[in-house]
């Protein structure tokens, strides 16, 4: 069973362009988690998706950050018009639906993302 | 809100010596722990769990368990290993509300031959 998948794994971008970030979850896992990690820092959430819905995007930018998850395909987190505090690892996490696991969320290796 | 905090690193032990890595935390009602450990230049993997009080994780011999009374979800192995060098991560997650994980900031273990 292939693990959560992302791509690309190192992206750069120079200021002002958009940068686009996918992440395909375990087979039968439908929920999607996006988190980022500054450097030397612990991760923070961004944002919660199902198939299609927005759960919680509490922890996402109001500005230039928009993430989906579309009923095919992968989920995209994309960031407009970056700037170099945009600078970090951006990691995906899925999880299943439901049961005992409900809980439990599996990380991909994450983009690590360099705007100059 | 839920928040975690995690001892400061770097933690620097020698090999077969006694880890211990301390979490404590903050949340309403019942959350789930979690520990997951980041190698050098990759993601997060899961380490180990406890879902309700009492419980005790247990993986790759790295144990934590789960104190209500005092909010802790310390991790512990009796001998590590140079090949433990890595990233640990402490981490909520509240039931019933949101999945989202609230992470620690980390301790950076090192282990020296």
């Amino acid at each position: 069973n292939a693990g959560v998948m992302q791509n690309p794994r190192h992206l750069v971008r120079r200021r002002g362009q958009e940068a686009r970030l996918r992440c395909s979850p375990m087979k039968g896992h439908s929920h999607v988690y996006w988190y980022r990690q500054l450097p030397e820092e612990g991760l923070k959430f961004m944002v919660y998706l199902q198939k299609e819905n927005i759960i919680d995007e509490s922890g996402m930018p109001k500005e230039r950050f928009s993430a989906e998850f579309p009923k095919e395909g992968p989920s995209i987190l994309r960031i407009q018009q970056v700037v170099r505090g945009d600078s970090a690892a951006y990691f995906c996490a899925s999880s299943p639906p439901g049961g005992s696991a409900l809980y439990e969320q599996y990380f991909g290796p994450g983009t690590r993302l360099t705007v100059t | 809100g839920n928040s975690v905090t995690q001892m400061e690193g770097p933690v620097t032990l020698s090999e077969e010596a006694f880890l211990t890595i301390n979490c404590t935390y903050t949340a309403t009602g019942y959350p789930s722990l979690f520990w997951y450990v980041q190698y050098p230049g990759e993601g997060l993997q899961l380490l180990l769990k406890a879902t309700k009080a009492d419980d005790k994780g247990s993986n790759k011999g790295f144990e934590a368990t789960y104190r209500k009374e005092t909010t802790s979800f310390h991790l512990e192995k009796g001998s590590v290993q140079v090949s433990d060098s890595a990233v640990y991560f402490c981490a909520l997650t509240p039931r019933p509300g949101r999945r989202a994980l609230t992470f620690g900031s980390g301790t950076r273990l090192q282990v020296q031959p």
